[in-house]
């Protein structure tokens, strides 16, 4: 069955440190690959997406994530964490058969001032 | 995000009670999709509906069921809530010409 690992669980940074948070997919066929990022009592929002084209991908707020397909990983990384992206990372997969996303585990951080 | 809406935001029933939450969507999509969040376990997919017409399982239906009634409109039912229902519920939609979703503030949902 198609799957989402997230290795990082909780991710601790102090401000202006870089961010990489892990994800991989089981999936081999196209896929279209996402991030969503939840902030402290809110819901779930799009902070970038792949479908085709240059595996690197920006979004959001200065996020982006690298497409390797090789390795099954879209990785997300940030330069510079703020306190304000304490949140909660969620990568997700579409499987283009099934139409249907697969979310991870879910990766929280905690950015301290 | 006002386009997605779920009502109740917050819920406490007791262990038996039937309870029927629900998500309107004023953004015209096709698809409609109920999620479950728990701790450590990421989203979970309950339930979805490409249609009006349409309605399928996802991975964890058990114990759910589910009510398209327009387009607009899908509504999740727990016709005897147990305590490990407990959770936080999203309604999300889609189009169909692009894959991502949509989400609702989501309810939180604790069973007594």
């Amino acid at each position: 069955a198609q799957s989402v690992s997230q290795h990082n669980h909780h991710v601790i940074l102090s401000e202006a440190a870089s961010l990489e948070l892990g994800c991989n997919y089981s999936y081999g066929g196209t896929v279209n690959l996402f991030w969503y990022v939840q902030y402290p009592g809110q819901h779930l929002q799009l902070l970038l997406k792949y479908f085709s084209g240059d595996p690197l991908v920006k979004g959001i707020k200065g996020f982006e994530a690298e497409f390797i397909k090789s390795k099954f990983s879209f990785n997300l990384r940030k330069p510079s964490v703020q306190w304000s992206d304490t949140a909660e990372y969620f990568c997700a997969v579409r499987n283009y058969n099934t139409d249907k996303l697969i979310f991870g585990t879910g990766t929280r951080l905690q950015v301290f001032p | 995000d006002a386009d997605v809406t779920q009502t109740p935001r917050n819920r406490i029933t007791k262990t038996g009670k039937r309870i029927m939450l629900e998500c309107s969507q004023t953004k015209g999509h096709d698809r409609m999709y109920w999620y479950r969040q728990d701790p450590g376990l990421g989203l979970r997919l309950i339930y979805y509906s490409f249609d009006v017409k349409d309605i399928n399982k996802g991975e964890i239906s058990d114990g759910y069921s589910v009510s398209r009634q327009a387009q607009a409109k899908f509504s999740l039912s727990l016709e005897s809530a147990i305590p490990n229902q407990t959770a936080l519920y999203f309604c999300a939609t889609s189009d169909m010409t692009g894959p991502e979703q949509y989400f609702g503030p989501g309810t939180r949902l604790t069973v007594t």
